[in-house]
Formats: structure tokens, C-alpha cells, sequence
């Protein structure tokens, strides 16, 4: 199995609601990421997961709540959003020693935030 | 911090034809990774090729290859016989050399790839 199964696919939400992204992988990557992407731009770094613990958090709001409960699957908890954090949410994975590899990506969600 | 640039917004190649991407980066760092993306409209980021900065050799993958320069910092991709497939958009990225391997990759803005039949 290597894939990185993201869920919702799409997802519209109002700025009061509180919504969680789910994200899951079974190739026992012990690094697992959250990106946001803008249309036409290219993917920006929000998050990093190491061992389920939190390595790198960049700037991101705190209304952008990220939870590892395990191993094999990540979550980003919404809530408060603003129209400005409509966009593609990806999510990504890595085996945390074996240097320079790539990153494995979902197919990402699209959040439409009203 | 390292900067990726694609100066290539958007691209077109005949079906067959041969296509080469560029993409420029700024590091400091001397052990380091390169990595070429693909997202077509499915939206998933899709490895193309990668290439390691301590080996002189350029990285092939079937039609893709890369020419890399590491003195000028380049990184180009090169798609011979293009196939309406490979319309997408791609993204040249940059990672660290680093234990654990915390992957903090960055990309460049994309080019716009279109493969015309």
C-alpha cells in the first residue's frame, strides 16, 4: 500500500463551523506533513509530525488545530476559518530515516470556506 | 534560506516533442536533495524524478531526465516524447540533506505544462 488516502475529498464550511480533515497512510512513515495549497501557487508548509510529535509548526493561526493519535493517521481540526483559508489542503508522508526521500502525497481536500 | 525559482510560468509541447523545464535555486547547503513534482487536475503531487546534489551523475526516468548543474545551481527537467499525459503542472523542489529526515521541502512556483496533439 502506498497511498495517502485524505478525507473529505471536498469539504464547505461556514466560519462559525468546526470541521476536521482526516488524513491516513499504511506504509509505516513515521513523518507526516500538512500543506496548504493556493490555486495556481505552489504547496506551503504548515505542519510536520515526527514520531507523532509536533517538529515544525510555521506560523500557521491557531484556528488550524493539528492532532497525531497514531502512527498511520494525521488530522487537522478547523475552526473559526476565514474565507481567505479556502484552498487545497494536502497532506504527505515520509519515512523519517531514510535521508532524502521524497515525500508521498494524498490527493488532498478542497475547503471552500463561506 | 533556500529559495526555488521557475521562471517558466507556462509551457506548450507538441505531442512527441521534446520539452525541458528550469529551475534555479539559491542554497548555501552542500548536501542536499532535488526533486521534480507533477500535479495534474487530479491534484496529487506525483514524484517525477529526484536527484541527489553529491552525485554528478543526472538522474533518468524513463522519457524524464534532468541536467544538473550544481555550480550554477540548476536543476532543469527534460520530457522527451511527451504524451498528453503529461500535461500538469510542475513543481521543482528543495530539501536538506538531514537526520531525522523532517523533509521541510521547498518548491518553486510551477510551470504550467501543456501537451497539444
Amino acid at each position: 500500500d502506498t497511498e495517502v488516502t485524505q478525507t473529505p475529498k471536498h469539504l464547505v464550511m461556514g466560519m462559525t463551523n468546526k470541521k476536521s480533515l482526516k488524513c491516513e497512510q499504511h506504509m509505516g512513515h513515521r513523518a507526516m506533513y500538512w500543506y496548504k495549497q493556493k490555486a495556481k501557487k505552489p504547496p506551503e508548509l504548515m505542519f510536520v509530525y515526527s514520531y507523532e510529535k509536533l517538529s515544525i509548526n510555521e506560523s500557521v493561526p491557531s484556528r488550524f488545530s493539528p492532532e497525531c493519535p497514531n502512527s498511520s493517521l494525521l488530522n487537522l481540526h478547523l475552526h473559526a476559518l476565514q474565507p481567505e483559508d479556502s484552498a487545497l489542503y494536502l497532506c504527505a508522508s515520509s519515512p523519517i530515516l531514510k535521508v532524502g526521500t521524497e515525500a508521498f502525497f494524498g490527493q488532498g481536500t478542497r475547503l471552500t470556506v463561506v | 534560506a533556500q529559495t526555488v525559482t521557475q521562471s517558466q510560468p507556462e509551457m506548450s509541447v507538441q505531442e512527441a516533442e521534446t520539452v525541458t523545464l528550469s529551475c534555479t535555486y539559491d542554497t548555501s547547503e552542500n548536501n542536499y536533495y532535488l526533486f521534480w513534482y507533477k500535479q495534474p487536475p487530479s491534484r496529487q503531487m506525483i514524484l517525477v524524478i529526484r536527484q541527489e546534489a553529491y552525485k554528478q551523475q543526472n538522474a533518468t526516468e524513463n522519457r524524464f531526465s534532468v541536467n544538473f548543474q550544481k555550480a550554477a545551481k540548476s536543476f532543469s527537467l527534460k520530457i522527451s516524447d511527451s504524451q498528453l499525459g503529461d500535461t500538469a503542472m510542475y513543481f521543482c523542489a528543495f530539501m536538506k540533506h538531514g537526520i531525522p529526515n523532517n523533509n521541510d521541502m521547498r518548491f518553486g512556483a510551477g510551470t504550467r505544462l501543456t501537451v497539444k496533439p
